[in-house]
């Protein structure tokens, strides 16, 4: 099956500084990724997608970034702000085999926007 | 319109206890997926629901849990007997079209087994 790897599990910046998560997947065969943040108390949401037919993806001050070669995607945060603190969670839909029509999520990153 | 919504916001119950959590996923959305979350881990899928059938339960830990969805409309998750593994937070989420598409998650059901 699926197996997603997220780092960093914290990631700690100040007001203004970007910010950057990864995330590597096992199964080729997953065509779409996307990324849910979760205020403390509040439900995950999703921020920004993208599809494995694109490589970049942006939203004002969020992106992100597809290699399907290597089987990694990363979200870029740029001029963070302490809203912005919160989990981030990344994940890979299968489109095949035994991960098939299932979300496989990384760990999660608690990122802390200092001001 | 509506989020998905999960009932109850908290549980407290001891080892052996039985225990109910509801989801009523967004009006119109056929697709209805419960994942849990245990200590700091990753989320990780339980089962799909398409309408009333279960279309996926591959993740499903063992035979303690049951997830009914009768009429296609709610679900329920029921875990009889409780064990403490089974803590941590229990998300439910809908989607309109099954498939790489949004699913839009509740504020989950964070359950603790003492």
């Amino acid at each position: 099956g699926e197996n997603v790897e997220q780092h960093p599990s914290t990631l700690s910046v100040q007001e203004g500084d970007s910010a950057v998560i990864k995330c590597t997947y096992s199964d080729s065969a997953s065509n779409y990724f996307p990324w849910y943040k979760q205020e403390l108390g509040k439900r995950p949401q999703l921020i920004i997608d993208i599809r494995s037919n694109v490589g970049e993806k942006k939203d004002q001050r969020i992106a992100v970034t597809l290699n399907k070669t290597a089987k990694h995607f990363s979200l870029h945060i740029t001029e963070t702000q302490p809203e912005d603190s919160a989990v981030y969670f990344c994940a890979a839909y299968g489109a095949g085999g035994t991960s098939y029509g299932k979300l496989t999520f990384g760990q999660g990153t608690i990122l802390t926007v200092h001001p | 319109e509506a989020g998905v919504t999960q009932f109850p916001s908290h549980s407290v119950i001891e080892k052996g206890q039985t225990v109910t959590l509801r989801c009523d996923p967004i009006s119109g959305h056929d697709n209805l997926y419960w994942y849990r979350r245990v200590m700091g881990k990753e989320i990780k899928f339980l089962l799909h629901f398409v309408k009333e059938s279960k279309q996926d339960e591959s993740g499903m830990p063992n035979n303690r849990f049951l997830a009914e969805r009768t009429g296609g409309t709610y679900s329920t998750l029921k875990v009889q007997p409780a064990e403490l593994e089974d803590s941590g937070v229990y998300f439910c989420a809908s989607s309109q079209v099954d498939g790489p598409y949004e699913q839009y998650f509740g504020p989950g059901t964070r359950l603790t087994v003492t």
